[in-house]
């Protein structure tokens, strides 16, 4: 298996600019995730969801969009990039959720926005 | 007031000393406690679940204060493989909804 893949590694952006971090697992978890890691502030979250078709926000939503057309594939989307969304993003997930299950993430986007 | 909160070092020791993190958390209805560890640069990585008896994994101990509302986690005889960022991970009830401390940051010398 190969766990939890996000693409890309790096990306630099210009300020309005628009783009998708891809996330994927093979482990067939129900329960995926995207948090922003910045400094000072831990890891904080920006959606989540429970299964294919079923998105919820978090606690930073505002600025990003996701969709999960199938339990496998969970992008985010950067409607219009500010610099205030420079930061290293992870995808995780998990069997269930949250309770007690082991949080499984990917290797992480760094994104700057110029 | 942060919901989660950590000393953010960095904790600097020697090799094989014994060290240990606290972690305070605002929620009293939190449910489950966990300790994540993240190397520089690269994605945090689950390194124990707490339970309200404490629990020990080889050189790892950590424990949980209801009461008082800390968790801590203490590492005898350290490595230099062990040097990284330790977080503490606190689930709230009602939503399965993860919440993170900052971190707190040790480095392990020869």
């Amino acid at each position: 298996n190969a766990g939890v893949t996000q693409t890309p590694k790096f990306q630099v952006l210009k300020t309005g600019q628009s783009m998708t971090l891809q996330c994927a697992q093979d482990m067939n978890h129900e329960y995926m995730s995207w948090y922003r890691q910045d400094p000072g502030m831990g890891l904080r979250l920006i959606h989540y969801s429970v299964g294919a078709g079923i998105t919820d926000q978090g606690e930073v939503p505002n600025g990003y969009n996701v969709s999960r057309s199938t339990t496998e594939d969970f992008p985010l989307r950067l409607l219009s990039a500010a610099p205030s969304q420079t930061s290293v993003y992870f995808c995780a997930s998990s069997p269930h959720g949250g309770s007690a299950d082991t949080q499984y993430f990917g290797p992480g986007t760094r994104l700057t926005v110029l | 007031r942060k919901e989660v909160e950590q000393d953010p070092g960095p904790f600097n020791v020697p090799e094989g000393a014994t060290v240990a993190f606290n972690c305070t958390y605002s929620n009293s209805a939190s449910q489950s406690f966990f300790w994540y560890r993240q190397d520089c640069r690269k994605e945090p990585k689950l390194l124990m679940s707490v339970y309200s008896s404490g629990n020990e994994d080889g050189r790892f101990t950590a424990q949980l204060n209801r009461a008082s509302q800390y968790i801590s986690l203490l590492i005898r005889d350290s490595k230099l493989s062990d040097s990284a960022t330790y977080l503490c991970v606190v689930i709230n009830t009602g939503f399965q909804k993860l919440v993170f401390g900052t971190g707190t940051r040790l480095l392990v010398s020869p």
